[in-house]
């Protein structure tokens, strides 16, 4: 079967760094993306990886390693509004979406 | 401002009732999708479309059905509510360029009483 595996829960300090892994395993692999989610709204996309390495975007960055089947989102600096769930989603073999069931950061002062 | 508009933002409906759940973009996305939230697990598909006229079945299709009249609705339907589909749902649409993603809509609460 298709499986995405993430942390429930991570607490991490403001102003602090941190890493929230992602492992799948899925038939076939056509990219793996990240979304955060604030609580009561809607997803929001934050990066596409398809290819091995690290894609930055500002404060954020996220890695793929296909061989390992693993990723990871990297927060750097962390703002209080950082405080929310983050999603890892790989697309399979037909084009659809399988997600994870998302981790809850938490951001204390 | 282009996106996604769904409606209602939030339902309490008795079971056995038929509801819609609409939703439109006008991104001119081809492809959209239906998904349920339920806490502890990952968003589910419902049922997608990958351009108007067409439609096909997710993870999660039985008690709903969906239609794709043109490319801007795509309306979800329960014909006959039960409890189990208390949930959130979010409508979401492609280009189908994968790098952009899927831009998801503001969501429906439903609850079924």
């Amino acid at each position: 079967g298709q499986n995405i595996d993430q942390p429930t829960e991570m607490t991490a300090t403001e102003g602090a760094i941190v890493q929230i892994n992602c492992t799948y395993q899925t038939s076939g692999f056509n990219g793996l993306f990240w979304y955060q989610q604030h609580a009561g709204e809607a997803p929001t996309f934050l990066s596409y990886n398809v290819l091995d390495g690290l894609e930055e975007k500002g404060r954020f960055s996220s890695f793929l390693s296909r061989s390992k089947g693993y990723s990871y989102l990297l927060l750097k600096e962390l703002q209080m509004k950082d405080s929310a769930s983050y999603l890892c989603a790989v697309m399979d073999s037909n084009y659809q979406l399988i997600w994870g069931a998302g981790t809850k950061l938490i951001i204390k002062p | 401002i282009a996106g996604i508009t769904q409606a209602p933002t939030s339902q309490i409906l008795a079971a056995g009732r038929r509801m819609t759940l609409r939703c439109t973009q006008d991104m001119r996305h081809n492809a959209m999708y239906w998904y349920r939230q339920d806490l502890g697990l990952g968003l589910r598909l419902i049922h997608y479309s990958n351009t108007a006229g067409t439609t096909g079945k997710g993870e999660v299709p039985d008690g709903y059905s969906v239609s794709r009249a043109n490319t801007d609705d795509f309306p979800l339907t329960l014909a006959s509510a039960v409890p189990s589909q208390t949930s959130v749902y979010f409508c979401a649409s492609s280009s189908g360029r994968e790098s952009y993603g899927y831009t998801f809509g503001s969501g429906t609460r439903l609850t079924v009483v």
